[in-house]
């Protein structure tokens, strides 16, 4: 059975970093495309990152050059190193599996404020 | 950038069909995906590939295409399908969400 546990989501003030973790299981990591999905309190929602099996990687804009999305291996999960953080990065954040279907985790909430 | 059209909301009484549409440039050429979200649960997708139900999704729901609109259609809708509803495709490299329907069933 597909699993995906986020955790990792804390308060915290802005300019701080913070690493969420989505661990999997039933399935591996590196061999799937792995997205970050993230929903603002009351909002819609919206794409963060990718990492494909090959471990390239994709942004959206609002989060270019501030979050980093990895993988290990060995633990089968995936990371998602938030920096310089923003008021406008709270929300839910979300690990997903891409594939038919995708599968999405339970979510972890981020905080950002002072 | 890619934008994705839904009704912010539908509502139905019980056992009523329920239609939620989705519209845009993208999906004309790329899957949607129907994703269901409810409070406190882990999100679920109903309908991947426009129109394929994954196991375990009951036969109520079923998703068709028609050139730039795709519609999820829930036969008979029951009130634990109550929930909020998100269309969402591939685009470059990114998902594309809908804004989201909520769809009341009372």
């Amino acid at each position: 059975e597909v699993q995906l546990v986020e955790s990792g989501g804390a308060l915290v003030q802005p300019g701080v970093s913070l690493r969420l973790s989505c661990a999997a299981s039933g399935f591996s990591v590196s061999s799937n495309y792995m997205r970050w999905v993230r929903q603002a309190p009351g909002k819609g929602l919206e794409w963060v990152s990718v990492i494909y099996s090959d471990g390239s990687t994709s942004y959206a804009d609002s989060v270019k050059g501030r979050f980093i999305v990895s993988k290990d291996k060995s633990k089968n999960t995936l990371f998602l190193q938030m920096n310089s953080l923003r008021a406008e990065d709270t929300a839910v954040y979300y690990c997903a599996r891409e594939g038919d279907p995708d599968y999405w985790g339970q979510g972890t909430l981020v905080t950002v404020s002072s | 950038s890619y934008e994705l059209t839904q009704p912010s909301s539908v509502s139905v009484s019980p056992g009523q069909t329920a239609r939620i549409t989705c519209s845009g440039d993208v999906l004309a050429t790329e899957y949607t995906r129907w994703l269901q979200q409810k409070p406190g649960q882990a999100p679920v997708v109903v309908i991947y590939k426009d129109s394929d139900r994954p196991s375990g999704i009951p036969e109520r729901f079923s998703g068709s295409s028609s050139g730039t609109t795709v519609t999820l259609t829930i036969s008979g809708a029951q009130v634990e399908d109550e929930a909020d509803y998100y269309c969402y495709s591939a685009a470059d490299n990114n998902w594309v969400f809908g804004g989201g329907t909520k769809l009341t069933v009372l």
